[in-house]
């Protein structure tokens, strides 16, 4: 099965360190999203991009967050400096649009915990 | 308020029993999914409704349109079934790519 690849899957590290989480979507899905889940928050979007270009990113806080997309195979999401309040999993998902029908694959997310 | 409440939060049943959780949604929408997560685990899609009923496995999702409203429930539910369902609703196309607005997470949990 394809499966859309995050890595690392956990993190631990020092406030006001870079953080740098890696996704690989699904070959041929051309829109990536990145969430971010906390137990308070739930599931939130914090940016997308279509064709790698940005779409949305309005629920990321851009002082510290930036989302890129270098290639089609890869997209990143890096925290810099990190803060305690950024402990929560990040989930990478790519979407498949069909004629008809569309559908989303989700990795397994990375686990940020910061201290 | 939240675009997509669920209701109940949290949900504790005994093997076998029929489940229901519930998703009601405030906005226009394109499509709604059900999602389930495992503890300590990735978010796997159940079911993209746009009108109707989808049954898969012991599965069902419902949506009534003009209500606002989605039901997923689980027949014979077995201690497996233990995880956090999440309804999530997409805007219409015309607003963008499919973004999701997820509803707040019900936490199943099956005993034997």
């Amino acid at each position: 099965d394809a499966r859309v690849t995050q890595t690392p899957r956990h993190k631990v590290t020092e406030m006001g360190q870079e953080v740098t989480m890696r996704c690989q979507p699904i070959l041929g899905h051309n829109t990536v999203f990145w969430y971010r889940q906390t137990m308070m928050q739930g599931l939130e979007l914090l940016a997308y991009f279509r064709n790698r270009a940005p779409l949305d990113d309005s629920g990321m806080p851009k002082d510290r967050f930036s989302a890129e997309m270098p290639d089609a195979t890869l997209a990143t999401l890096k925290i810099q400096p990190s803060e305690p309040r950024d402990s929560a999993v990040y989930f990478c998902a790519s979407l498949y649009r069909g004629l008809i029908n569309y559908g989303y694959t989700f990795g397994s997310g990375t686990r940020l915990t910061v201290v | 308020k939240n675009e997509v409440e669920q209701s109940p939060q949290n949900l504790t049943a005994q093997e076998g029993e029929f489940i229901t959780i519930n998703c009601s949604y405030s906005v226009g929408i394109s499509a709604l999914h059900w999602l389930q997560q495992h503890p300590g685990g990735g978010i796997v899609s159940l079911f993209m409704l746009s009108s109707g009923k989808k049954k898969h496995g012991r599965l069902i999702a419902t949506i009534n349109i003009q209500e606002k409203h989605s039901s997923l429930h689980i027949t014979a539910s077995h201690p497996r079934d233990s995880a956090v369902y999440i309804c999530a609703v997409t805007p219409p196309i015309i607003q963008g790519a499919q973004k999701l607005v997820f509803g707040q997470g019900t936490r199943l949990t099956i005993n034997p």
